[in-house]
C-alpha cells in the first residue's frame, strides 16, 4: 500500500530536549516537504526536498533542521524544542509535481 | 494582503445542492494550482489540481481566472460525505517548489 509514515503520532516532551519526527514513503518519490498546521494560521510549510541530499527552506524554517540522505526518508529535527513548536506537523511526498502531494497521518507534538 | 485568501466558513449547505467557493491569491506569478480537502483531525487530501483550462472530475469543478488571481471550486449535487475543509494550494513560482496553503473553507452538508 502506498503511503507516508510518520513517527511518533503523539509526543509530549520538554523544552530543550532534542527530538526526531521520522518520515518515510514507499512511493520512490522524489519531492518530500514538511508542515505544520496551527489554529488560524493553516499550513505553513517548514523544509522540502527535491531530491536526495537537496534541501530548501520553507516559510517557517527557524528551529527545525532536516536532511534526505535517503530517497524515502525525510526526518524532520527538532534541535531544542521550545513551546511555540507545539504543534500539528504533516509530512507530504510528491513523485514531480510539489503541489500533489501524499500527506503522512500527522504527528502531534507538545512542548511544555 | 495574505498571499492565499479563502472564506473561512462555514458554509451551511442541503444535501443536494450546489455550492461553490473561491480562493484568491496575491502573487500573479503563480504557476500551480490545487484543491484538497481536510476531514477533522485527518491529513489533507488532494481532491483536484486546477488547470488553465478548467477541469472537472465527477461533481467536482474547479476554475482558474487569472486575470481576477482566483481559484473556484463547484461541488454538484452534494453529499453528506462532501463535509470537510477545503484548502486551497498554490505553488508559487516554477521551479521554487514552495507552496502557500489556504487556511480553507469549512463545508458542512445538511441532511
Amino acid at each position: 500500500e502506498a503511503q507516508v509514515t510518520q513517527n511518533p503520532r503523539y509526543l509530549i516532551t520538554v523544552t530543550g530536549k532534542k527530538l526526531t519526527v521520522t518520515c518515510s514513503q514507499n512511493m520512490n518519490h522524489e519531492y518530500m516537504s514538511w508542515y505544520r498546521q496551527d489554529p488560524g494560521l493553516g499550513l505553513r510549510q517548514i523544509y522540502y526536498s527535491m531530491n536526495v541530499e537537496v534541501t530548501d527552506k520553507g516559510d517557517v524554517p527557524e528551529g527545525y533542521k532536516v536532511s534526505r540522505k535517503e530517497k524515502r526518508n525525510f526526518p524532520l529535527i527538532l534541535e531544542s524544542p521550545s513551546p511555540n513548536q507545539t504543534s500539528l506537523y504533516f509530512c507530504a511526498s510528491s513523485l514531480r509535481r510539489a503541489g500533489e502531494l501524499f500527506f503522512g497521518e500527522g504527528s502531534r507534538l507538545t512542548v511544555l | 494582503r495574505k498571499e492565499v485568501e479563502q472564506d473561512p466558513g462555514p458554509f451551511n449547505v442541503p444535501e443536494g445542492a450546489t455550492v461553490a467557493f473561491n480562493c484568491t491569491y496575491s502573487n500573479s506569478a503563480s504557476q500551480s494550482f490545487f484543491w484538497y480537502r481536510q476531514d477533522c483531525r485527518k491529513e489533507p487530501k488532494l481532491l483536484m489540481s486546477v488547470y488553465s483550462s478548467g477541469n472537472e472530475d465527477g461533481r467536482f469543478t474547479a476554475q482558474l481566472n487569472r486575470a481576477s488571481q482566483y481559484i473556484s471550486l463547484l461541488i454538484r449535487d452534494s453529499k453528506l460525505s462532501d463535509s470537510a475543509t477545503y484548502l486551497c494550494v498554490v505553488n508559487r513560482n516554477f521551479g521554487n517548489e514552495k507552496l502557500t496553503f489556504g487556511t480553507g473553507t469549512r463545508l458542512t452538508i445538511i441532511p
